[in-house]
């Protein structure tokens, strides 16, 4: 399997301002992904980070407020521009398949990051 | 990708074998199922994939039907500690194609 970190693993912030995630994976990896879990809820994917071109938004998400950088296989951020309230949730970062070996078909996710707009 | 029908929640003994089962009735054939569970404020692990056969590994057993419809998620021996929400995914292929999209999942519950 990967081992996925986050950085930070939770924040508090003022609404207005911004926040960066970071997402460092120890094996280079094909795709990776945001995910948002507001409270209570499941999952919902936010985008595809594509290395060395934009990330691929899905329906109600748009980069002017999540923008997304990948500049290698291993690394990617996401930027929570902005923040109001209602952006309280965890983000996490997933990736996969990995580029080699058994478990190529297999998508990981990293232990998410607890964000608090107030 | 084909949508999944799971029930909302389920008991289980401890020490009991926990069937999760899933609906996905409009799969198509390059369609993988995949199992996921979320503990509490922990991020997604994955358990087991399939295509067509059962599989096992050391978490789980997948039994897929020859239909392929459906499948169950099989945790032989549940302990308190696999008390989480567990998500039925079905996704596009293999490789570098196919999104994992969630739905609400079960929320398994183990009891003493």
């Amino acid at each position: 399997s990967a081992v996925i970190s986050q950085k930070p693993s939770r924040d508090i912030c003022q609404r207005g301002t911004s926040l960066t995630i970071q997402c460092q994976v120890d094996s280079q990896v094909t795709m990776m992904f945001w995910y948002r879990q507001q409270p209570g809820q499941s999952l919902t994917l936010i985008a595809t980070a594509n290395q060395g071109s934009e990330a691929t938004y899905e329906s109600g998400f748009v980069i002017d407020k999540f923008p997304i950088s990948r500049p290698n296989l291993t690394f990617s951020t996401l930027t929570v521009s902005n923040m109001s309230p209602e952006d309280s949730s965890i983000y996490l970062c997933s990736v996969g398949p990995i580029t080699s070996g058994r478990a190529r078909d297999t998508q990981y996710f990293g232990p998410g990051t607890r964000l608090t707009v107030l | 990708d084909a949508k999944t029908t799971q029930p909302t929640s389920m008991d289980c003994a401890e020490g009991r074998a926990a069937n999760l089962p899933c609906n996905h009735s409009t799969i198509s054939g390059n369609e993988y199922v995949y199992w996921y569970r979320q503990i509490h404020s922990q991020g997604p692990q994955y358990i087991i994939h399939g295509l067509k056969n059962n599989e096992t590994n050391e978490m789980a057993s997948l039994i897929i039907t020859e239909d392929r419809k459906s499948s169950t998620l099989i945790l032989p021996h549940a302990t308190l500690r696999d008390t989480a929400v567990y998500y039925c995914i079905v996704r596009a292929s293999r490789g570098n194609t196919g999104k994992l999209i969630f739905g609400q999942g079960t929320t398994l519950q183990v009891k003493p």
